[in-house]
């Protein structure tokens, strides 16, 4: 079945720097990817997606380029603040299935200081 | 965005007792509502999908007789844990897909449960 693989954490940066954090995926067909963000204590916030390959999702910064080659969608920050700092989930689901849930990675924390 | 609250945000409860959690899409219908139990180490793990008018699919795992999920309406799902113990302690996540909107899943804030 489909499934996602994200780097394990947790990742720990300084302020300013760049991040990446890596994400691969194995699904039939042409999912839609995503890149969510929980803060703590709370639910799953959209970050970005891109629903077609080559498509590039950004948002607050962060940018992520889905690869069918690759089978990646690798998310990256060129500078980090210490307000990232949060658990970031990367996700697929088939497009135009409504009745389909989302498949996550496992997470990756990030936790930047100032 | 389209809006998902879910409540309560916490509940506490004594072992054997029973609690209900509601999940409303506040702007949208949504014809198919999600439930994801988050672990202590983060991972999402799916519970049960669960549709509009008919019975919830539960994942392989999931026990249907002791987490009850009831969709009565467009904008309602809920999720009752029966006969609660500790090891049911966890953060219960709810999200919707409106059908309108393409892929995107939508979530509420989540109902972290403690068991006494």
């Amino acid at each position: 079945g489909d499934s996602v693989t994200q780097m394990e954490g947790p990742v720990t940066l300084s302020e300013e720097a760049f991040l990446t954090i890596n994400c691969t995926y194995t699904a039939t067909g042409y999912p839609s990817l995503f890149w969510y963000v929980q803060y703590p204590g709370e639910g799953l916030q959209l970050l970005l997606k891109a629903t077609k390959a080559d498509d590039k999702g950004s948002n607050k910064g962060f940018e992520a380029t889905y690869r069918k080659e690759t089978t990646s969608f690798h998310l990256e920050k060129g500078s980090v603040q210490v307000s990232d700092s949060a658990v970031y989930f990367c996700a697929l689901t088939q497009a135009n299935q409504a009745g389909t849930a989302l498949i996550f990675g496992k997470g990756t924390t990030l936790s930047v200081s100032s | 965005g389209a809006v998902v609250s879910q409540h309560p945000s916490r509940v506490i409860c004594k072992s054997g007792t029973s609690v209900k959690i509601e999940c409303r899409s506040l702007d949208f219908q949504a014809t198919t509502m999600f439930w994801y139990r988050q672990f202590p180490k983060k991972s999402l793990m799916l519970m049960a999908t669960s549709n509009e008018g008919s019975k919830a699919t539960y994942e392989q795992g999931v026990e249907k007789d002791k987490f009850l999920i009831n969709h009565a309406s467009l904008t309602l799902s809920t999720l009752t844990v029966t006969s609660a113990h500790p090891e049911d302690s966890s953060f219960y996540i709810c999200s919707a897909r409106d059908r309108d909107r393409g892929t995107e899943a939508f979530f509420g804030q989540g109902t972290r449960l403690t068991v006494v």
